[in-house]
C-alpha cells in the first residue's frame, strides 16, 4: 500500500533556526508528494508539490523540500524558524495513476522565542 | 472566493442519531473527498468521488454514507452515529482526479458523539 512515514510527531525550534520535519515514502515508483500545513482550528492548506518537474521544490512561506529518491525521501526545510510557523505539517502522497491521497500521521512544530 | 464549504462547524450528536455533513465547492472540481482527523492518526480518508454519480470507499468508510448527484455536492451521512466517530472531518476537492493535482480543503467540521 502506498504510504507516508513523518518521523517526529512533535519538533521543537528556536526563532530563527533551522526547520526540518522528515517524510520518507514507500513506492518503487516516485509517487507525487504533497506538504499540507494546518494551523488551529483551520483546513489543511498546500505548502508545495513534488511533480517530477525537479527535485528542489519552493513553496510558500520560504519553505521548500527536496526530492531524494536514493533516499525515498521528501523533507521540508526553512533555513529560519518564525513564531508564525507553529502548526501542524503533513506529508501526503498520490501513486501515479491512483485517484487518492494519502497522509503521514502529521508533525507539530512549536517554535520557541 | 468561497472555494471548499462545509456545515455545519460543530455538532453534537447522541450515540444512534443520524445526520449530514453539507460539503459544496464552486471550483468544478470533478474530484471530492472526505476525510478524517483524530489525534496521533493523521488524515483517514472515508469516501470519494471522480465525478457526478461516482462514489467510492476510502479506508474507513464503515458508518458513512455518500451521494454526488452534481458537481458541486458532496454530503457525509452517518447512518447511526457511534462514540468512535467523534472526530473532525474535513472535506476536500481537486480540479484533477489522478496526477499532481493538489486537494483543496474545507474548514472542518467538528462532530462529538456522545
Amino acid at each position: 500500500a502506498q504510504s507516508v512515514t513523518q518521523l517526529g510527531s512533535h519538533v521543537s525550534v528556536s526563532e530563527g533556526a533551522l526547520v526540518l520535519l522528515r517524510c520518507n515514502y514507500s513506492s518503487s515508483v516516485p509517487p507525487y508528494l504533497f506538504w499540507y500545513v494546518q494551523y488551529p482550528n483551520q483546513g489543511l492548506q498546500l505548502l508545495l508539490k513534488y511533480t517530477s518537474a525537479a527535485t528542489l521544490v519552493k513553496g510558500i512561506n520560504g519553505f521548500e523540500a527536496e526530492f531524494k529518491k536514493s533516499e525515498t525521501s521528501f523533507h521540508l526545510t526553512k533555513p529560519s524558524a518564525h513564531m508564525s510557523d507553529a502548526a501542524e505539517y503533513f506529508c501526503a502522497v498520490r501513486r501515479t495513476g491512483a485517484n487518492n491521497l494519502f497522509f503521514g500521521t502529521g508533525t507539530r512544530l512549536t517554535v520557541i522565542p | 472566493n468561497a472555494g471548499v464549504t462545509q456545515t455545519p462547524k460543530f455538532q453534537v450528536l447522541k450515540t444512534g442519531q443520524s445526520m449530514t455533513l453539507q460539503c459544496a465547492q464552486d471550483m468544478n472540481h470533478e474530484y471530492m473527498s472526505w476525510y478524517r482527523q483524530d489525534p496521533g492518526m493523521g488524515l483517514r480518508l472515508i469516501h470519494y468521488s471522480v465525478g457526478a454519480g461516482i462514489t467510492d470507499q476510502g479506508e474507513v468508510p464503515n458508518g458513512y454514507n455518500v451521494s454526488r448527484s452534481t458537481t458541486e455536492d458532496f454530503p457525509l451521512r452517518l447512518l447511526s452515529a457511534a462514540p468512535s466517530q467523534t472526530s473532525v472531518y474535513f472535506c476536500a476537492s481537486s480540479y484533477s482526479t489522478i496526477g499532481a493535482g493538489e486537494l483543496f480543503f474545507g474548514e472542518g467540521s467538528r462532530l462529538t458523539v456522545l
